[in-house]
């Protein structure tokens, strides 16, 4: 049963577009979400968080948007670069230390010239 | 900034036989966490310790088992390995903030390459 969801596996996008990559869930008890990116053969490196408490939140080219009532969340990345090239993975865990990460089956971004 | 060592980075071992990895956290991070990454697949929950107790225990075979020590450091030991068992093994560590209406971000390792022949 997979909780957290990434129906795109795959996505092309010019250099300087917007990329958008969306990220579904189900279980309710999710209430912190994250992203993060994976080169091959490299450990997951931590991107963005989003309380649910919060609807947005922002760092730098990267954007979390949360829509609690629709158990939905975007990564929005603008402009997107080159090295933005990477497949990344949305992460949803319920509020608490050291509670477990779940994982969604992750979406390769291909950032072309 | 320092990051989170695991070690060995790559493993071989034969069928039934032992493995070990290391995990060093974050320095002043109080809790790591286990996962597991077979090909093409998301990254798995083994098993996690905070302050040196076991906290949370996902889907780790019997055949595995895991410790926090003293310094924070965990290893994970494998026994009986069978080819399944190939995969990338990634330890991830965090501060335990105890925040209201929060979660701890954990920091992921480079992962340890372990291969059953």
């Amino acid at each position: 049963d997979q909780q957290v969801k990434q129906n795109s596996p795959s996505l092309s996008v010019q250099e300087g577009r917007i990329s958008i990559l969306n990220c579904d869930y189900t279980n309710s008890m999710f209430d912190y979400f994250l992203w993060y990116k994976k080169y091959p053969a490299e450990g997951p490196t931590f991107l963005i968080s989003i309380s649910s408490i919060k609807d947005k939140n922002e760092d730098g080219r990267f954007t979390v948007f949360l829509n609690k009532s629709a158990k939905h969340l975007s990564l929005h990345i603008v402009p997107s670069q080159p090295g933005d090239s990477a497949v990344y993975f949305c992460a949803a865990t319920p509020t608490g230390t050291a509670s477990k990460l779940t994982f969604g089956t992750g979406t390769r971004l291909q950032v072309t010239l | 900034a320092a990051g989170v060592i695991q070690s060995p980075r790559h493993l071989i071992k034969e069928k039934r036989e032992t493995a070990t990895l290391k995990c060093y956290p974050i320095p002043r991070h109080d809790t790591v966490y286990w996962y597991q990454q077979g090909p093409g697949q998301d990254p798995q929950f083994l098993i996690s310790f905070y302050e040196k107790m076991q906290s949370d225990k996902g889907s780790i075979p019997d055949r595995f088992s895991a410790q926090q020590f003293s310094d924070y450091h965990s290893e994970l030991n494998m026994s009986s390995l069978e080819l399944g068992d190939s995969a990338l093994y990634f330890c991830a560590s965090s501060l335990a903030l105890r925040l209201a209406g929060g979660a701890d971000t954990q920091y992921f390792g480079p992962g340890t390459r372990l291969t059953v022949l």
